[in-house]
C-alpha cells in the first residue's frame, strides 16, 4: 500500500534541544511539503521540495530546517530557535509541484514542550 | 495573494439531513479548488477537486461541491449526513498557472458535527 509515513506520532522537546521529524513516502512523488497546524489557523507551509537536493522556504520557515537527499525522504528539524514549536506537523507529497493532482498527507507528528 | 474563507467554525446537522459547508476564495485568475477532511489525530484526506469543466463536482463518501465563479464559492454538500461524517473539513485553493511554484492555501477549517 502506497502512502506517507510520519514518525514519531508524539514527540517532546526540552529547552534548547533540536528534534527531527521523519517523513517517508513510497508514492514516487517528486514534490514534498511540511505544514504546521495550530488550532483555528488552518495549515501553514514551512518548507517544500520540488526535487531531490532542492528545497525552498515557505511562509513560516524560521526556526526550522530540512533536507532532501533522497526522493522518498524529507525530514524536518525543529531547532531551538523555534520559540513556539508546540503544534501538529503534517508532511505531504504530490506528483509534481505544478500538478492539479491533490496532495497526499501523512498522519502527523504532535510536538510538545517538556 | 490567494486566500480562502470558511465563515463557519462549526456546522451542526442531524443525521439524515442535508449538509453544507461553506467556502469562498480569492485568487488571481482561474483556481484549482480542493476539499479535504481530517479526523482526530490524523492527516488530511482528499475528498474532491475542481479543475475545470462541470461546476458540480462529485467526490468520495457521497460528498459533492458546487463551483460558482461569480460568487467565488466552492461549497461542500451532502444530501444525507451520517454521524461518521463528523470531522474537520478544509477548503484549499491554488491558482492555475504554468510557471513557478504555486502553493496550496488552506482555509481555517470547519468542524462538522452530525448528531444521531
Amino acid at each position: 500500500d502506497g502512502g506517507i509515513t510520519q514518525s514519531p506520532k508524539y514527540l517532546f522537546r526540552k529547552e534548547g534541544q533540536n528534534v527531527t521529524l521523519s517523513c517517508e513516502q513510497n508514492l514516487n512523488h517528486d514534490a514534498m511539503y511540511w505544514y504546521r497546524q495550530d488550532p483555528g489557523q488552518g495549515l501553514r507551509l514551512i518548507y517544500y521540495s520540488q526535487i531531490v537536493n532542492d528545497f525552498q522556504k515557505g511562509d513560516i520557515a524560521e526556526g526550522y530546517s530540512v533536507s532532501r537527499e533522497k526522493k522518498e525522504s524529507f525530514p524536518l528539524t525543529v531547532t531551538s530557535a523555534q520559540k513556539n514549536p508546540t503544534a501538529f506537523y503534517l508532511c505531504a507529497s504530490s506528483i509534481r509541484r505544478d500538478s492539479n493532482q491533490p496532495q497526499h498527507f501523512g498522519d502527523g507528528t504532535r510536538l510538545s514542550i517538556l | 495573494a490567494q486566500s480562502v474563507a470558511q465563515p463557519e467554525d462549526q456546522v451542526n446537522v442531524a443525521e439524515g439531513n442535508p449538509l453544507t459547508v461553506k467556502c469562498t476564495y480569492s485568487v488571481s485568475g482561474n483556481p484549482y479548488l480542493f476539499w479535504y477532511v481530517q479526523y482526530p489525530n490524523r492527516g488530511l484526506q482528499f475528498l474532491l477537486k475542481y479543475i475545470t469543466g462541470d461546476n458540480l463536482v462529485k467526490g468520495s463518501y457521497g460528498f459533492e461541491a458546487e463551483f460558482n465563479k461569480s460568487q467565488t464559492s466552492f461549497h461542500l454538500k451532502k444530501p444525507s449526513a451520517l454521524v461518521s461524517d463528523s470531522a474537520l473539513y478544509f477548503c484549499a485553493v491554488r491558482p492555475l498557472r504554468n510557471t513557478g511554484f504555486q502553493k496550496l492555501v488552506f482555509g481555517t477549517g470547519t468542524r462538522l458535527l452530525v448528531s444521531p
